[in-house]
């Protein structure tokens, strides 16, 4: 099992310009969340899915647009790239169930908007 | 409002030198406190779960304790390759989400 992945690793975008960040997950799991992670500030949660078709907004989700077609499969989009959205961006997943949340985490994509 | 606040923020141990690192929560219904070791330029990686005041958990060197308002990780005889940010965090309130501190930076000295 690969876990959960991210793709791209690594992307250096222009102010203004678009992206696609891709992760997948071979877990079967029902949840999937984007998080964004800046020096000092920990992990702050974007969006999140409870399910294939649904997302719902985290903390910080302003710039920011995920869709979850597919169970395994959730995308974090930015439309008009900003400086301050230069960030390292993790994706989790599980299935929490009563008292089991733990969230498995991706390698991470490191972004960079100039 | 719930909030978890880890500390210290940075710590440099010299190889054997034991020490704990705190990670202090206010949250109601508390579903559980999780802690997750992040290397660098990888992703956090699952530690433990406490999910009751009292609860112990060991892992090679680390220990993790839970009190009412905040857990200790701690770290006897650490090891180079204990150097790792470590993370601790909470589910908010019915959410089925965590809230993170912003981590130790964790450094052992050969």
């Amino acid at each position: 099992n690969a876990g959960v992945t991210q793709t791209p690793k690594f992307r250096v975008l222009k102010t203004g310009q678009s992206m696609t960040l891709l992760c997948a997950q071979d877990m079967n799991h029902e949840y999937m969340y984007w998080y964004r992670q800046d020096p000092g500030m920990g992990l702050r949660l974007i969006h999140y899915s409870v399910g294939e078709g649904t997302t719902a907004k985290g903390e910080v989700p302003d710039g920011y647009n995920v869709s979850r077609l597919k169970k395994q499969n959730f995308l974090l989009g930015l439309e008009s790239a900003a400086p301050s959205q230069t960030s390292v961006y993790f994706c989790a997943s599980n299935s929490p169930t009563g008292y089991q949340e733990t969230q498995y985490f991706g390698p991470g994509t490191r972004l960079l908007v100039l | 409002e719930d909030q978890v606040t880890q500390s210290p923020e940075a710590l440099r141990l010299q190889e054997g030198e034991s020490s704990s690192l705190n990670c202090s929560y206010t949250v109601s219904g508390l579903r559980g406190l999780f802690w997750y070791r992040q290397d660098p330029g990888k992703g956090p990686e699952f530690l433990f779960t406490l999910y009751s005041a009292g609860e112990e958990k060991e892992k090679e060197r680390l220990k993790a304790t839970l009190t009412k308002k905040e857990s200790f990780l701690h770290i006897t005889a650490p090891k180079p390759e204990d150097s790792a940010t470590y993370l601790c965090a909470v589910p908010p309130g019915s959410a089925r989400q965590l809230t993170f501190g912003s981590g130790t930076q964790l450094t052992v000295l050969p």
